[in-house]
Formats: structure tokens, sequence, C-alpha cells
């Protein structure tokens, strides 16, 4: 099955500064990507994706870029703020109808 | 327009007690998902539906039932539960796998003693 790899596990940032959160997937043939952050106590909210056609995506501070060649993709917050502090997992899918999930970055942004 | 609703929120069982997870969806979705979400483990899926009628296994199936009679509810089984089964499991519906998004419930935090 596909192997989703996420990293880093923990992130601590500054409030103002940038985020990065980077993921590899194992499978050629996959062409779907979505972010999804987790706050504590609720379930995962979808917040930004990007599909196979697509190499950059942005929705305000929050940017998703991909390397098809490469099979990595990241996620970018600029001008972090506090209510940016969650968990954050990415995923991939293909043809199938499951989603493979990474297994979570928390990101603490401080003031 | 409440989303995805899972019930109930919390529940504690004794080894080889049963029950029943149940989700709730008002969106006319045609899939339905079941996840566990363990630290470290990120999210895997149990079980999946694509329609009403029908189910599928997932990553992670062995010890859990599933029940897709209605488009908009689909059920989660533990016949015998075990300590491995403590968790929390998040219910997921889309309106079709090419679209892709999911729309996660608050979850149901389970404890197996």
């Amino acid at each position: 099955g596909e192997n989703v790899e996420q990293h880093p596990s923990t992130l601590s940032v500054q409030e103002g500064d940038s985020a990065v959160i980077k993921c590899t997937y194992s499978d050629s043939a996959s062409n779907y990507f979505p972010w999804y952050k987790q706050e504590l106590g609720k379930g995962p909210q979808l917040i930004i994706d990007i599909r196979s056609n697509v190499g950059e995506k942005k929705d305000q501070r929050i940017a998703v870029t991909l390397n098809k060649t490469a099979k990595h993709f990241s996620l970018h917050i600029t001008e972090t703020q506090p209510e940016d502090s969650a968990v954050y997992f990415c995923a991939v899918a293909n043809s199938g109808y499951a989603l493979n999930f990474g297994k979570g970055t928390s990101l603490l942004v401080t003031p | 327009n409440a989303g995805v609703t899972q019930t109930p929120k919390f529940r504690v069982l004794k080894t080889g007690q049963s029950m029943t997870l149940l989700c709730a969806q008002d969106m006319n979705h045609e899939y339905m998902y079941w996840y566990r979400q363990d630290p470290g483990m990120g999210l895997r899926l149990i079980h999946y539906s694509v329609g009403e009628g029908t189910t599928a296994k997932g990553e992670v199936p062995d010890g859990y039932n599933v029940s897709r009679l209605k488009k908009q509810n689909f059920l989660l089984g533990l016949e015998s539960a075990a300590p491995s089964q403590t968790s929390v499991y998040f219910c997921a519906s889309s309106y079709s796998r090419l679209q892709g998004t999911q729309y996660f419930g608050p979850g149901t935090r389970l404890t197996v003693l």
C-alpha cells in the first residue's frame, strides 16, 4: 500500500514566522494531496488540497507545493498566528477510495 | 446543516463487551468511512462504504463490523471489545472519490478496560 512519510513530527515557531511541513509518498499513481488541520478535541478539517496536474496552490497564508518527480509535497504557512497551533496531517489518494494519512505534525506558534 | 455527527462522544467498555458507534451525515454523500486515531499513528482506515448497502474493508478491519442500511448512516460495531481497540474513532463522508474531500465528525473516544 501507499507509504506516506511526514516531517517533522513537532514544530515550534514564533508568531509571524513561516512554518513548513513536508510529506513524501511512494505510489507514483497518486493524484490527490490534501492537508488537514486537527484542533484539540475535534475532527480533522480540510484546509487545502492539490491535484497532480498542478504544481502549487495558494489560499491566503497557506500554500501547498507538489513535486511529482520527487514524490513529495509541502505545506507552507506564512505569518503564523497562535490560532494556527494544531496538528496537521498530509494525505495521499490515487484512483481508489481511501486516503492514506501521514502521522501528523504538531505545530506550536508562540506569541 | 449539521454535517457529520457521531454518537456517543465518549464510552468506557470492559473487555468482551460489545457496542455500536453511530455516524450520521446530512450532506447526501455517497461515501462514508470509519478511521481510528492512535498517538503517533495518524489516521487508519477501518472500513468504508461507497453507497447504501455496501461496505468494504480498509487497512485495519479486524475486530470490527459495519453496516450501511441507510445512505445517511454508517454504523461501526465491536462485537467483543479488546484493550487494543482503545482509540479515538472518526467517521467521515465524501460526495465522491473523484471529489476527494472528506468531511470528518467530531470523534468518539473509546476506552476498553
